[in-house]
Formats: C-alpha cells, sequence, structure tokens
C-alpha cells in the first residue's frame, strides 16, 4: 500500500524559516518524481515544487522561486521542502504528492497524495 | 502565464448529469487531468489524460478535451459526488492547476 505521511508543518512568524518532511512507503520511492503542492485556507490548489527520482532535477513555482528548496533522500525514502523568508501568502496545507514517472515534466500527473501539513504564517 | 479557467460553482439534482468545464487558450492541444477533493480529503485523480478513467473511478466519470475547453461529465451523479473538482495541464515545466469548481449536488 502507497502511503504519504508529511509533517514539520505549524505556526512560524513572517520571515522565519520550516521544513517539511514527506516519508514514503509501499513504492520504490527513487523510481518517481515527488512534487509539492499547496492549498490556502478556502482557495486552489497550487502546484509549488517537483523533483525527479534521482534529486537532479528541480523545479520551482515562480511565487517561491529563491526562498523555497525541494530536495530527497533516496536512502530514507524521505522528500523535503525547506521553506524561509516566509510570508502571510504561504499559509497553507502542503501535500506531498507522487509523480507517475521518473522525471519531472510536461506530461506528469499524480496518482498519490499525502494528508497534508498545515502551515501558518503569522505574528 | 498559462491559465485555466473553471466556474466556481455548479449544481445538479441527484441522477442527471453534471458537466464541468475548464477553459484556456487551445487547451485541446494539451492533455487535461482532474481531481476530486473532497472536505477535510486529499485529492484523487478521477479522469488522466483527457478521457482515461484511472482504475477503481466509476465509469459514470468521463471527459473530453477539444478546441479551447476541456469537460468533466458526471452522469446520473450521485450525492457522494458532491466535491471541488479542479483541472491539470501543463504550461512547460510549470504544472498548473485550474482555480476549482465546486459541485452541489441537490
Amino acid at each position: 500500500e502507497v502511503q504519504l505521511l508529511e509533517s514539520g508543518g505549524g505556526l512560524v512568524q513572517p520571515g522565519g524559516s520550516l521544513r517539511l518532511s514527506c516519508v514514503v512507503s509501499g513504492f520504490t520511492f527513487s523510481n518517481y518524481a515527488m512534487s509539492w503542492v499547496r492549498q490556502a485556507p478556502g482557495k486552489g490548489l497550487e502546484w509549488v515544487s517537483g523533483i525527479s527520482g534521482s534529486g537532479g532535477a528541480t523545479f520551482y513555482a515562480d511565487s517561491v522561486k529563491g526562498r523555497f528548496s525541494i530536495s530527497r533522500d533516496n536512502s530514507k525514502n524521505t522528500l523535503y521542502l525547506q521553506m524561509k523568508s516566509l510570508t502571510v501568502e504561504d499559509t497553507a496545507v502542503y501535500y506531498c504528492a507522487k509523480d507517475v514517472f521518473v522525471n519531472y515534466g510536461s506530461g506528469s500527473y499524480y496518482n498519490f497524495w499525502g494528508q497534508g501539513t498545515l502551515v501558518t504564517v503569522s505574528s | 502565464s498559462y491559465d485555466l479557467t473553471q466556474p466556481p460553482s455548479v449544481s445538479v439534482s441527484p441522477g442527471q448529469t453534471a458537466t464541468i468545464t475548464c477553459s484556456g487558450d487551445k487547451l485541446g492541444d494539451r492533455y487535461v487531468w482532474w481531481y476530486q477533493q473532497k472536505p477535510g480529503q486529499s485529492p484523487v485523480l478521477v479522469i488522466s489524460q483527457d478521457t482515461k478513467r484511472p482504475s477503481g473511478i466509476p465509469d459514470r466519470f468521463s471527459g473530453s478535451n477539444s478546441g479551447n475547453t476541456a469537460t468533466l461529465t458526471i452522469s446520473g451523479t450521485q450525492a457522494m459526488d458532491e466535491a471541488d473538482y479542479y483541472c491539470q495541464a501543463w504550461d512547460t515545466n510549470i504544472l498548473i492547476f485550474g482555480g476549482g469548481t465546486k459541485l452541489t449536488v441537490l
């Protein structure tokens, strides 16, 4: 059974940093690209960042480029999202999502999602 | 940037057909995926590559894509289909979601 479990969310002040983790099981982690997708309270889905199965290629939405960093440890079956210079606009539930291909890119989509972890940026 | 536009809400009576649209410039030249999200839950893929139903998705869900509009159709809509629906497409290496449509079954 495929499982994705996010952690690391919480309350952080504007300008602060946070690192999210997503531990996966039930599939060969290194064989699939992964992404982070967020959803602000009462709003729609927004793709944040994607990473290839090897970790060699990373991609970011313009809204987080230069502030967020995606990475993965294939030996630990874990996906990460390092977030810095957080603003109130970053407040959202952050989902990790499993791609159907090893390389992130056009044509990819998500067949499994985690339950999400809430990040609240507030003073 | 490339935008996908969905109606904020659609209402349908039980047993009737619900139609949810997703519009974008020459969207028919791209693949579209559809996700269902129920309150408090994670999204679930219901249609892949315009028309394909993943395993486990009821056959009352179908999709099409032509011109500037992709359409998710739910035939014989049931109360359990009440949810938010999001279309997804690609713009170069950026994955794009539509704004979402709240389907109300009443």
